[in-house]
């Protein structure tokens, strides 16, 4: 069974530029999740989707962050403009939703750093 | 709000002994607990999971984890470290709508 995909594996920006990630998740998963992971800390979420709604943005700076996943499967993150606290890992996750209590999958994330 | 800590930000051992990574929980209703851990420049890796049953879990690599009601913990140990096993390691709950919180994470350095 193929993993969560994303891309790219890494990405250097300036500040105040614009960066899009991409997550492909596990086939069939319903859930997908965006975190964030800084250097020395865990992750943290971002955004969490149902199919393609949205569960819980709670955490996502709106005024510069904004995510879609299309048709349920695919999901991007973007980030418009970048500050240099952006830079960080961007994990995707995705899980079943047979069980309530179904771990979730990480896809290998993408390293930002924004100078 | 349901969360986690991880009281210890570096566990060091010697490889062939046991290890134990700790981590303590604050939940209101049943703690549904997960353990992952996190090489360098990869994703997160599940290794076992406490949702109800024994308080022994046992996982993947060898891993197992004791989940204490009574003194809030789940700590991950093993009982023969190896090398490969130097890694940073994360322990989570599961919150509302299922979300995953995690703690800072620990990292494991195994000796040889």
């Amino acid at each position: 069974e193929a993993g969560v995909a994303q891309s790219p594996r890494y990405k250097i920006i300036e500040k105040r530029q614009s960066v899009a990630f991409w997550c492909n998740p596990i086939s069939g998963h319903a859930t997908l999740y965006w975190y964030q992971q800084i250097l020395g800390q865990g992750p943290k979420l971002l955004i969490q989707f149902q199919n393609n709604g949205v569960v819980d943005d709670s955490q996502l700076p709106k005024d510069r962050f904004s995510a879609e996943r299309l048709k349920g499967v695919d999901s991007t993150l973007k980030i418009q403009p970048a500050k240099l606290e952006d830079s960080a890992v961007y994990l995707c996750a995705s899980r079943p939703d047979l069980r309530y209590y179904n771990e979730q999958f990480f896809g290998p994330g993408t390293r930002l750093t924004v100078l | 709000a349901q969360s986690v800590a991880q009281p210890e930000d570096q566990v060091n051992v010697a490889e062939g002994n046991p290890l134990t990574v700790k981590c303590t929980y604050s939940v209101s209703g049943n703690p549904y607990l997960f353990w992952y851990v996190q090489y360098p420049n990869r994703g997160l890796q599940f290794l076992l999971k406490y949702i109800t049953g024994d308080n022994l879990v046992k996982g993947s690599y060898g891993f197992e984890a004791e989940f204490n009601k009574s003194q809030t913990s789940f700590h991950l140990k093993k009982p023969s470290a190896l090398v490969s096993d130097s890694a940073l390691y994360f322990c989570a709950v599961r919150d509302y709508g299922n979300k995953l919180v995690f703690g800072a994470g620990t990292i494991l350095r195994v000796k040889s």
